[in-house]
């Protein structure tokens, strides 16, 4: 079973839709996880963060965690074509900092 | 505050050449962490820095070191480069003050080409 699966998409969405990006860990020892959004030919860039079970909004993103279910997604309102990246979905294992990412997901928010 | 910076940003070489790439976290961060993307296998952990020491290490060969200096500026170092090598390179720095688990920020990335 791999660490973390992400859809890799793409995922094409119509501007002004709700996007919804998931993703699944199998770690059961993971207190912390991320939300990254990566423009092609850039850096990863941190969206959200999440730790508590249930939803944090921050804008038009809203981040889901149900550590029972070992699941995370992010939500994104009201999409605009500059929400078109990859988003990676991280999350600690084996202690100090080593963030282990998904293989992202492709999103097209398409006029 | 300045972001995270790293040098050089392009870089091709040659198989079997050694390369050498330099970090600088955000002021104030004392933790730096060394990632390698690949459109094959995604972003993976090659090691962490903190305090000067290795606290954390990925899955890669020997070829793959690092050190960190004591302001905190990190250099990772490839040996005998091979065409697997090419990639984007990823410093993330974070502030070091709890032992791990903290919110991690990306620099631009180093893309090594290895002819």
């Amino acid at each position: 079973q791999k660490e973390v699966e992400q859809n890799s998409g793409p995922l094409s969405v119509p501007e002004g839709a709700i996007a919804s990006l998931n993703c699944t860990y199998s770690d059961r020892g993971s207190q912390s996880f991320f939300w990254y959004r990566q423009y092609s030919g850039k850096s990863p860039e941190l969206i959200m963060s999440i730790y508590s079970n249930g939803d944090k909004e921050d804008g038009r993103f809203t981040a889901q965690l149900n550590k029972a279910s070992q699941y995370v997604s992010l939500l994104i309102r009201d999409s605009q074509p500059s929400d078109s990246a990859t988003y990676l979905c991280a999350f600690f294992t084996g202690g100090g900092n080593k963030l282990t990412f998904g293989t992202g997901t492709q999103l097209k928010v398409e006029l | 505050k300045a972001g995270v910076t790293q040098t050089p940003r392009y870089l091709i070489k040659t198989r079997g050449q050694q390369v050498t790439l330099s970090c600088s976290p955000i002021s104030g961060h004392r933790s730096v962490s060394w990632y390698q993307q690949t459109p094959g296998q995604g972003l993976q952990f090659l090691f962490e820095y903190f305090s000067e020491t290795q606290r954390n290490k990925g899955n890669f060969p020997g070829r793959f070191s690092g050190r960190q200096f004591s302001n905190s500026r990190s250099e990772m170092n490839v040996s005998t480069l091979e065409l697997g090598d090419s990639a984007l390179y990823l410093c993330a720095s974070s502030l070091g003050s709890t032992g791990g688990g903290e919110t991690q920020y990306f620099g631009p990335g180093t893309r090594l080409l290895v002819l």
